[in-house]
């Protein structure tokens, strides 16, 4: 069963850009949840969607934003893009929503404010 | 308000010994809790988890033990490995979809 899928892998942008980022999850996850990792803040939850839904959101500003299509892959947008929004951003998949089951995440996308 | 915390940023074994990662957390509605591995530049790899229910589940040579009066878990590796070098994170839940992580703690094994 191939895994998480997150493109790009590298992102280099300019501030006040917007950017979208995309996951493709393991097959018959119907869950999708999005995190920032950076070295000041760790691990951070942003929002997880399932069904289409943005079930759950996490502390972030409007800019960014995520949907989820019907065959369960998703993508993240953040608009006017900040200097402090360089970061890891990972994508992780679970086969249903609610808590008690394991995530599993990609490999990645690393975005660079310039 | 850390939620879950690693409060040892690094750790260092020697090569078959046993290494003991811990994890502490303040939320009474966590009830699932996971351990991730990560390398540098990638997601993290789900290693094993435990429901509050347990108080412990062994998968290979790894073992999460769970204390809920104390709200503590701790990951055991035995033996330990070269590649088992990386940072490893715990992470909690609650009812929710949304994994509280901690910071993180480095292992490094040394051969």
């Amino acid at each position: 069963k191939a895994g998480v899928t997150q493109t790009p892998r590298y992102l280099i942008k300019t501030r006040g850009q917007q950017v979208t980022l995309s996951c493709s999850p393991i097959s018959g996850h119907r869950s999708v949840s999005w995190y920032q990792q950076t070295p000041g803040q760790g691990l951070q939850f942003l929002f997880e969607y399932f069904s289409e839904t943005q079930r759950n959101k996490g502390n972030f500003p409007g800019r960014f934003s995520g949907r989820q299509f019907s065959n369960s892959r998703s993508e993240m947008n953040v608009s006017t893009l900040e200097l402090g929004d360089s970061a890891l951003y990972l994508c992780a998949s679970r086969p249903r929503t609610g808590g008690g089951t394991e995530a599993f995440f990609g490999q990645g996308t690393r975005l660079t404010v310039v | 308000d850390q939620q879950v915390k690693q409060n040892s940023p690094s750790l260092s074994v020697q090569e078959g010994r046993i290494s003991i990662l811990n994890c502490d957390y303040t939320n009474s509605m966590f009830d699932y809790f996971l351990w991730y591995k990560k390398y540098p530049a990638e997601g993290p790899t789900f290693l094993i988890s435990i429901s509050s229910i347990k108080d412990k589940n062994e998968d290979g040579r790894f073992t999460v033990f769970l204390n809920k009066s104390a709200k503590h878990l701790s990951l055991h590796i035995v033996p330990s490995q070269p590649g088992d070098s990386a940072v490893y994170f715990c992470a909690a839940s609650d009812y929710s979809e949304k994994l509280t992580f901690g910071t993180g703690t480095r292992l490094t094994i040394i051969p």
